[in-house]
């Protein structure tokens, strides 16, 4: 079955412009988190959706949003963009289910890159 | 504040040597733990998960070990292959009904042949 899509895979955008992000999760899972990955943070919680309903929210600034639909595919923004929101951009998707063995499964990502 | 980190951020060994990786947390009341792989270019790959409930669990070629009393998680890897050169994440989970994962800096594990 397909694994978690995202697209695009390679973005250049300058200071001041927004982005839009897509995330397409494996057919069947609801919940879908974002996470920035940079060398400097690494790994960072940015926002859970779960049956188009945000969740849970990370500590970035209001800058940073996103948004589920009915077939639980989810887009993230990025608006006014700066210099320090270069990062690869991650998306998990997962059943929404604790039993062991059920995780989160992660898309290539996409490598924002900030001029 | 949440925190999970890792000993080490770099670990070489030789191919066919076991590998032990080392994850320090923080929140006590992190229930659910989790390791991933990370290839150059590529997303997190879930290797192994492990609930509080549990001291040991073991997969193929993996054997996650949980600590609750000194809040320690290791993560060995047996007979090292260099396809298991990668960087290493341990994450938790302590919201009950949130799939948030707070994650720790990695550690590179880098196999010799």
């Amino acid at each position: 079955k397909a694994g978690v899509t995202q697209t695009p895979r390679y973005l250049i955008k300058t200071r001041g412009q927004q982005v839009t992000l897509s995330c397409s999760p494996i057919s069947g899972h609801r919940s879908v988190s974002w996470y920035q990955q940079t060398p400097g943070q690494g790994l960072q919680f940015l926002f859970e959706y779960f049956s188009e309903t945000q969740r849970n929210k990370g500590n970035f600034p209001g800058r940073f949003s996103g948004r589920q639909f009915s077939n639980s595919r989810s887009e993230m923004n990025v608006s006014t963009l700066e210099l320090g929101d270069s990062a690869l951009y991650l998306c998990a998707s997962s059943l929404m289910n604790r039993g062991l063995g059920t995780e989160a499964f992660f898309g290539q990502g996409t490598r924002l890159t900030v001029v | 504040g949440e925190s999970v980190g890792l000993h080490l951020p770099t670990l070489s060994v030789q191919e066919g040597d076991n590998s032990i990786i080392n994850c320090a947390y923080s929140n006590s009341a992190s229930d659910y733990f989790i390791w991933y792989k990370q290839e150059s270019g590529k997303g997190p790959q879930f290797i192994i998960d492990i609930r509080s409930n549990m001291d040991k669990r073991q997969g193929q070629r993996v054997t996650v070990l949980l600590n609750k009393t000194v809040k320690h998680l290791s993560l060995q890897i047996a007979a090292t292959q260099p396809g298991d050169s990668a960087v290493y994440f341990c994450a938790e989970s302590s919201q009950g009904g949130s799939e948030k994962l707070v994650f720790g800096k990695g550690t590179k594990l880098t196999v010799n042949p």
